[in-house]
Parts: structure tokens; sequence; C-alpha cells
């Protein structure tokens, strides 16, 4: 199976920062990487798929980059609605495997 | 509008089974790969299961194959998750989910609220 691994775990931030997170696939997944934002209580939500694609309504301060086994997904000014947990998921192979989440936290 | 709706949770005892369901609503569900995927209480999300359009092709984690099935009745614009020897670390809340466009399996543009399965004695 393929191992996605985030970093960082958690990251304590302030509204307006500029917000990088890293995802890192056991073996090469070509472009197919999708992050999802899941907010406290709710159902996970689609922000950018293959990599670098972003979803329909999704604000374009959202971005994502990468390809084979390193991924970035950014947030370049930080809104206090992003608080959130962000997920990378490998969607090249089955089994599908989600990474392990990285928690925005406000500073 | 597309709607997905589980139901079917609640408590369970370690080793009996529990079928899931999920109406959909708002486009055509016969067109659309479908999925599961469960989040463990205050823990990361996991993918369970996905079937093709027609059903024939079904995909599993080795962490529930054999055990649990996935399955659909386009008619019903229903999907299904029949759960056998329950384990407690299947205890999560399940989630249905489609992807953005017919013909594919992701990414998952489309989520229900969820339906909480707690497997306890």
């Amino acid at each position: 199976d393929i191992v996605m691994t985030q970093s960082p775990t958690s990251m304590s931030i302030s509204v307006g920062d500029r917000v990088t997170m890293n995802c890192k696939a056991s073996q090469n997944v070509g472009s197919n990487v999708d992050w999802y934002q899941q907010k406290t209580g709710q159902s996970p939500k689609l922000l950018i798929y293959k990599a670098s694609n972003r979803y329909t309504g999704v604000p374009d301060r959202f971005t994502g980059s990468g390809s084979g086994t390193d991924f970035t997904f950014t947030i370049s000014n930080m809104q206090a609605e992003d608080l959130a947990v962000y997920y990378c998921m490998q969607s090249n192979s089955y089994p599908r495997t989600f990474g392990g989440g990285t928690k925005l936290e406000l500073k | 509008e597309v709607q997905l709706v589980e139901s079917g949770g609640g408590l369970v005892q370690p080793g009996r089974s529990l079928k899931l369901s999920c109406a959909a609503s708002g486009f055509t569900f016969s067109n659309y790969y479908m999925a599961w995927v469960r989040q463990a209480p205050k823990k990361g999300l996991e993918w369970v299961a996905t079937i093709s359009t027609s059903g024939s092709r079904t995909y599993y984690p080795d962490s529930v194959k054999g055990r649990f099935t996935i399955s659909r009745d386009n008619a019903k614009s229903s999907l299904y998750l029949q759960m056998n020897s329950l384990k407690s670390e299947d205890t999560a809340t399940y989630y249905c989910a489609r992807p953005t466009i017919a013909a594919i399996s992701t990414p998952f543009a489309y989520w229900g609220q969820g339906t909480l399965v707690t497997v306890s004695s």
C-alpha cells in the first residue's frame, strides 16, 4: 500500500499568514493527489484534485503543487474560516490512502 | 442539488453485522462510481470501499476485505455497505462519497453527513 505522510501534523497560524504543508508518498503516484478540508463537525470538502487543480468554487488562495512523491498545499492569505484539518489522498492506485492530516490552529 | 444521505448506523456488538445505506438524489446515480470513507473518533480519514457504475467491480483495503461488501441498487439510487464480523476498530463515522464527474472513481466532490457506527459490547 502507498503510505501518504503529511507534515507538519499541526500548525499554529495567524490570520493573513502564508501556510504551507506537505504530503509525501511512499512511491510514485504521478499527479494523482487530492486535497480535502475538514472543519470541526463537518464532512470533508474537496479543494484540490490531481495535485494542482482547484475544484469549482474554491478560492484562489488555495493552491497545490507537486508530482511523483512530493506534494505541497498552500494557503496564501490565511483566513479565520480556513481553520480546519487538511488531508491529502492518493488516487493513483488501490487501496486509496489518506495522509494523517495537518491541523491548523490559531496562534 | 446533489444529496447523499446515509442511514443505518448504531450500536452493535463485536462479531455482529450491520448494513448501511446511502440515498442519493440530484444526479443520475447509475452514471457514477460511489465510495464509502470512514473516520474513527478524533482520527483521520480512511477509504473503505469503491464500486463501479454497474456494480461489477468493487475495491477494498485489506482492513475490511472479506468482511465488508459494497453494493448498489441503481433503480433505487441507493448505495449500501454490508458490514460483517464487526470489530471495535470499525467504530467510526461512515461517509458516502461521489466523485466529481461520471465514469471516474475520484476525487470525492460530494459527501454525505455521515452515520456513526459504534462496535462495543
